[in-house]
């Protein structure tokens, strides 16, 4: 019955390599989004998506691509994974993008070695 | 650029005390929202607050938004353990549908 999910939890890997990050939302949401939360807590938001379209595009490195396959999902490719990737990165939904309520999943804590 | 800044970084209490957190934030919002984060977990939304209401009140939780000082204060009363957690504010601006996030406050409820 979770509302939003994140697979991995955890992510170790080496720089260089390329990895993913799966996230799900039950709750019927048109807008999905993806957050980068840093070492001291802060909070960014990098993508966001509303119903598979493309609306948020922050000041991300391009070898960060979202993937939307349908409004339920909201994938996260990284490219060529660096030092500074290293965070715990949310995925979370809204029923629409106008300022509601976001729900929250759990995060996947990635440690670039 | 940051939107929220939050007021005390990190606060320490005895359980049954007040706890205080402020939010300051620089241009003009639709909403202000407060979300909780418990240590290893992901947020969990709170109470929202709209810029034309004042104050707001949802069990333990009361909010207050002064606009003209853009500022908002979120108050927890007859604090538990089970509070401690971050806080962080949010908000989203006139025509945008970025929340942008705080730097959170840390709070400690010792039992």
């Amino acid at each position: 019955d979770t509302a939003v999910s994140q697979t991995p939890k955890y992510l170790v890997t080496q720089m260089g390599n390329d990895k993913s990050i799966k996230c799900e939302q039950n709750l019927g949401h048109d807008t999905m989004y993806w957050y980068k939360q840093d070492s001291k807590k802060f909070l960014k938001i990098m993508f966001s998506y509303n119903n598979k379209e493309l609306i948020i595009n922050e000041t991300v490195p391009n070898r960060f691509s979202p993937k939307s396959p349908d409004k339920a999902h909201l994938n996260l490719h990284i490219n060529s994974l660096e030092l500074g990737d290293s965070a715990v990165y949310f995925c979370a939904s809204s029923q629409d993008p106008a300022g509601k309520t976001q729900y929250f999943g759990p995060g996947t804590r990635l440690l670039v070695l | 650029s940051q939107q929220g800044e939050e007021d005390p970084q990190a606060l320490s209490i005895q359980e049954g005390e007040n706890a205080t957190m402020n939010c300051s934030y620089k241009t003009s919002i639709n909403n202000l929202q407060w979300y909780r984060q418990n240590s290893g977990r992901g947020l969990v939304h709170l109470i929202l607050i709209r810029s034309n209401e004042r104050e707001k009140h949802s069990g333990r939780l009361r909010v207050t938004l002064d606009t003209s000082k853009k500022s908002s204060s979120l108050l927890i009363t007859a604090s538990r353990a089970a509070d401690t957690a971050s806080y962080f504010c949010a908000t989203d601006k006139d025509s945008s549908y970025k929340l942008i996030f705080g730097s959170g406050t840390r709070l400690l409820v010792r039992p």
